[in-house]
């Protein structure tokens, strides 16, 4: 099955600076990695998604960028802010686009992004 | 927008009782997927379905089991309930050939006693 892996764990950055996580798999067939942040207790919502035939992806602060052949992929947060601060899943998954439904993603480990004032 | 109902919100329950969790998917949606996460860990898969049928199979124990139904709303049940079953219990739903973003439901936090 699938295994993904995700780095760092914690990462403090100071407010206004940049925040990079990044996440290995190890199926080559996932085709779907998409981003999600949590809050404590909450529901983990998506922020940012990224396909298979595509090499990156950029909406406002959030960037995510793909390299298929390392079988890596990274977000990007810059200009951070206060409520930024939150648990970052990156997560993959194979999707069949012409019928027969998609996988459970899987998930990462998680990164506790803290946003320094 | 509607979005993914789950309940109930809460539950506790004693070892060894049954629990019922419920799940309405986004109207349209097709899909629905069930993931457990237990306190300062990951979402772990447990199982999805695709138009009521078994699609995707992950770590659900064989004391659990779910089922889609027609109007596409999903239960997971849960027998002989361990301390260890006590996290949260999350349902997402995707609409399939469209996106297959999956949408998170708010949880049920269950609690074994």
């Amino acid at each position: 099955g699938e295994n993904v892996e995700q780095h760092p764990s914690t990462l403090s950055v100071q407010e206004g600076d940049s925040a990079v996580i990044k996440c290995t798999y190890s199926d080559s067939a996932s085709n779907y990695f998409p981003w999600y942040k949590q809050e404590l207790g909450k529901r983990p919502q998506l922020i940012i998604d990224i396909r298979s035939n595509v090499g990156e992806k950029k909406d406002q602060r959030i960037a995510v960028t793909l390299n298929k052949t390392a079988k890596h992929f990274s977000l990007h947060i810059t200009e951070t802010q206060p409520e930024d601060s939150a648990v970052y899943f990156c997560a993959a998954a194979g999707v069949m686009y012409s019928g027969g439904g998609a996988d459970g993603l899987t998930f990462g480990k998680g990164t506790h992004l803290i946003i320094q004032p | 927008a509607a979005g993914v109902i789950q309940s109930p919100r809460h539950l506790i329950k004693e070892k060894r009782e049954t629990a019922t969790l419920k799940c309405y998917p986004i109207p349209r949606h097709d899909t629905v997927y069930w993931y457990q996460q237990g306190p300062g860990q990951d979402p772990q898969f447990l199982i999805s379905f695709y138009e009521k049928m078994q699609s995707d199979k992950g770590s659900i124990p064989d004391r659990f089991s779910a089922q889609q139904f027609s109007d596409y709303h999903s239960e997971l049940n849960m027998s002989s309930l361990e301390l260890g079953d006590s996290a949260l219990y999350f349902c997402a739903s995707s609409l399939e050939g469209d996106t297959n973003i999956q949408y998170f439901g708010a949880g049920t936090r269950l609690s074994v006693l």
